[in-house]
């Protein structure tokens, strides 16, 4: 039962080079989150997709970053022309829709970490 | 704005002893709290959670304690293992609104000694 992939686990850019960051949900799981830890921070929420939907994107820099999560394929988290201040470890999430009275459970993947030079 | 605060960067304990981790919130929103623990080069596991209508919630080892009016929570793990040391995030949410929306704190690095 394989959890959350997240690929590349390290990705080394350099100043205004694009990266793709790539997240398979768990089996079943039609929910997809993206965060951002900065060092010595805590994760931060940037963007909640459904397939083919973004439903909420209020933690995205305006600028620059883009996520989608299509039909098949894995969702992509895009970031171009990457700054220093993009270097990061960029966590992707998942979750099942049970609609029940308590929120369903995010598994996190391993996470990407960007080096931007 | 750090809506959720862990004032304790690290912590170490003892082998068998209990470990208490201290979570303080600001916004009173949130109804929904979890604690995730992280491994070196690994993604947040998720631990345990509590919703607002119970003050204590306990699962194995692992209790988290609620107190809404001091807008603190605990996590206490008893007894304490090696295998336990790890950086473990405290979150909250606001089930009512963006239920899915997860505020960390920046975490406190726990170390349990053989």
């Amino acid at each position: 039962n394989a959890g959350v992939m997240q690929n590349p686990r390290h990705l080394v850019r350099r100043r205004g080079q694009e990266a793709r960051l790539r997240c398979s949900p768990m089996k079943g799981h039609s929910h997809v989150y993206w965060y951002r830890q900065l060092p010595e921070e805590g994760l931060k929420f940037m963007v909640y997709l459904q397939k083919e939907n973004i439903i909420d994107e209020s933690g995205m820099p305006k600028e620059r970053f883009s996520a989608e999560f299509p039909k098949e394929g894995p969702s992509i988290l895009r970031i171009q022309q990457v700054v220093r201040g993009d270097s990061a470890a960029y966590f992707c999430a998942s979750s099942l829709w049970k609609g029940g009275a308590n929120p369903d459970t995010q598994y996190f993947g391993p996470g990407t970490r960007l080096t931007v030079l | 704005d750090q809506q959720v605060k862990q004032n304790s960067p690290s912590l170490s304990v003892q082998e068998g002893r209990i470990s208490i981790l201290n979570c303080d919130y600001t916004n009173s929103m949130f109804d929904y709290f979890l604690w995730y623990k992280k491994y070196p080069a690994e993604g947040p596991t998720f631990l345990i959670s509590i919703s607002s209508i119970k003050d204590k919630n306990e699962d194995g080892r692992f209790t988290v304690f609620l107190n809404k009016s001091a807008k603190h929570l605990s996590l206490h793990i008893v007894p304490s293992q090696p295998g336990d040391s790890a950086v473990y995030f405290c979150a909250g949410l606001n089930s009512g609104g963006s239920n899915y929306k997860l505020t960390f704190g920046k975490g406190t690095l726990l170390t349990v000694n053989p």
